[in-house]
């Protein structure tokens, strides 16, 4: 299995509150993604990294940052925890030089904003 | 319209079957399209990853590309109650962003 450890596992909190979810890898890899995963949507890309401060927003990054000052921690914060960020939050690193998707994934983060 | 459409299932078959698993997408600038298969509380794991048009083979697993149909095919033979499991198909241009079809729920019964 790829070093991908996601903190918490599990974690309630109340609205308007920040949060923030901790993604770390043992793989030296330089590309991190967090995704959103909700039923009927699949996964969705919330923002990702190319490499220590490099980072950018995906399709779903509104009250969502992120950020990067090691190569094997990516941190995603809420800002303001809102009712429709709930949801299971997945941290991913890239395969390799040589594959060009997402090749591992982290067990998830189960976030309830009450 | 999504990019990536796919059948959230149930798909139900018994133990044995023949599994075909399909996504249709719109991007035609799509070249790297991959299967990823999800247990249930865990995180997704790369089955399939294949460039271009064509069949690609591992094991029991098929994966084909049909581009000029914009749809792609995953294939499970001698299915096993092990495969239980939601797939999820997904497909990148080339750059950073990878689009995930919304998943298939599977279930073979022994």
């Amino acid at each position: 299995d790829a070093g991908i450890t996601q903190s918490p596992r599990h974690k309630v909190t109340e609205t308007g509150t920040p949060v923030t979810l901790r993604c770390h890898q043992t793989e030296n890899h330089r590309y991190m993604y967090w995704y959103r995963q909700d039923p009927g949507h699949g996964l969705r890309l919330i923002h990702y990294s190319y490499g220590v401060k490099d980072t950018d927003k995906g399709e779903v990054s509104d009250g969502y940052s992120v950020s990067r000052s090691k190569t094997e921690d990516f941190l995603l914060t809420l800002e303001s925890a809102t009712s429709s960020q709930t949801s299971v939050y997945f941290c991913a690193i890239r395969g390799g030089t040589d594959m060009n998707t997402e090749a591992f994934f982290g067990q998830g983060t189960r976030l309830t904003v009450v | 319209q999504k990019e990536v459409e796919q059948d959230p299932g149930p798909l139900s078959v018994p133990e044995g079957a023949i599994v075909s698993l399909n996504c249709t997408y719109s991007n035609s600038a799509f070249q790297y399209f991959m299967w990823y298969r999800q247990y249930s509380r865990k995180g997704p794991e790369l089955l399939m990853y294949t460039y271009s048009s064509g069949n690609k083979e591992d094991g029991r697993f098929t994966a084909q590309v049909d581009k000029s149909s914009k749809y792609i095919s995953l294939f499970i033979r001698d299915s096993q109650p092990s495969d239980s499991a939601t797939y999820l198909c997904a497909m990148i241009s080339g750059g950073f962003k990878t689009i995930f079809g919304a998943g298939t729920r599977l279930f073979v019964k022994a």
